[in-house]
């Protein structure tokens, strides 16, 4: 099935750090969403976007909607421990019917 | 508002046994959707239903059964399991209308089919 492109796959910071990952699909989407998983739980929605261009934050989140409608951008500035983390991207298709495209995630590790 | 609430939160069955998995919204959204989750593969839309009454298909359908008789509730129904449907279950709502498509999703279901 069609799954989002999103990158990179992993990565362990240093507290502190500002860390950056993407998403990106072959799709035009109209809808954007970002989502944190923590283990044993259900993700958690951090920032919708919807319009291309569109910048909106959420605390030290910030996420951008690609002006291209194919791409999407999320920032997380000064991490810290509680950062940890599987963050998944989801496109909403335009194409007519309701289903949501989700991405197979960045897996986020911060070093004390 | 409890949000989305599913159960139960485990569940171990033997393969050719049935079980509904539960899902409830106290939202009062429009949409709700079933999704699995498996390692290293994201989040597969199972089956969907955009009001009550209404369902369809997602990406990987076969093996459940989907019914919306209420707005509130959603119950995903595993009609003989198999090995292979063992994965993490999520429930998830969402308004439906065009100034919200924010997707909430419920705390899962970790199923086991020996």
């Amino acid at each position: 099935g069609q799954q989002l492109n999103q990158s990179p796959q992993s990565m362990f910071i240093q507290e502190g750090e500002d860390v950056s990952m993407n998403c990106t699909s072959s799709s035009i989407f109209n809808t954007w969403l970002w989502y944190k998983q923590d283990p044993g739980e259900g993700p958690v929605l951090l920032i919708a976007l919807y319009k291309a261009g569109e910048l909106t934050s959420n605390g030290r989140l910030t996420a951008q909607f690609g002006i291209t409608r194919k791409d999407s951008f999320l920032n997380i500035s000064a991490s810290i421990p509680s950062d940890v983390g599987i963050y998944f991207c989801a496109g909403l298709s335009t194409s007519g019917t309701y289903k949501y495209i989700f991405g197979t995630g960045t897996r986020l590790k911060v070093l004390a | 508002n409890a949000g989305v609430t599913q159960t139960p939160k485990f569940q171990v069955l033997k393969t050719g046994q049935s079980m509904t998995l539960q899902c409830a919204q106290d939202m009062n959204h429009e949409y709700m959707s079933w999704y699995r989750q498996d390692p290293g593969m994201g989040l597969r839309l199972i089956h969907y239903s955009v009001g009550a009454g209404i369902t369809d298909q997602g990406e990987v359908p076969n093996g459940y059964n989907v019914s919306r008789s209420t707005t509130e509730d959603f119950p995903l129904r595993l009609l003989s399991a198999a090995p292979s449907q063992t994965s993490v279950y999520f429930c998830a709502s969402n308004p439906g209308t065009r100034a919200s498509y924010e997707q909430y999703f419920g705390p899962g279901t970790r199923l086991t089919v020996t």
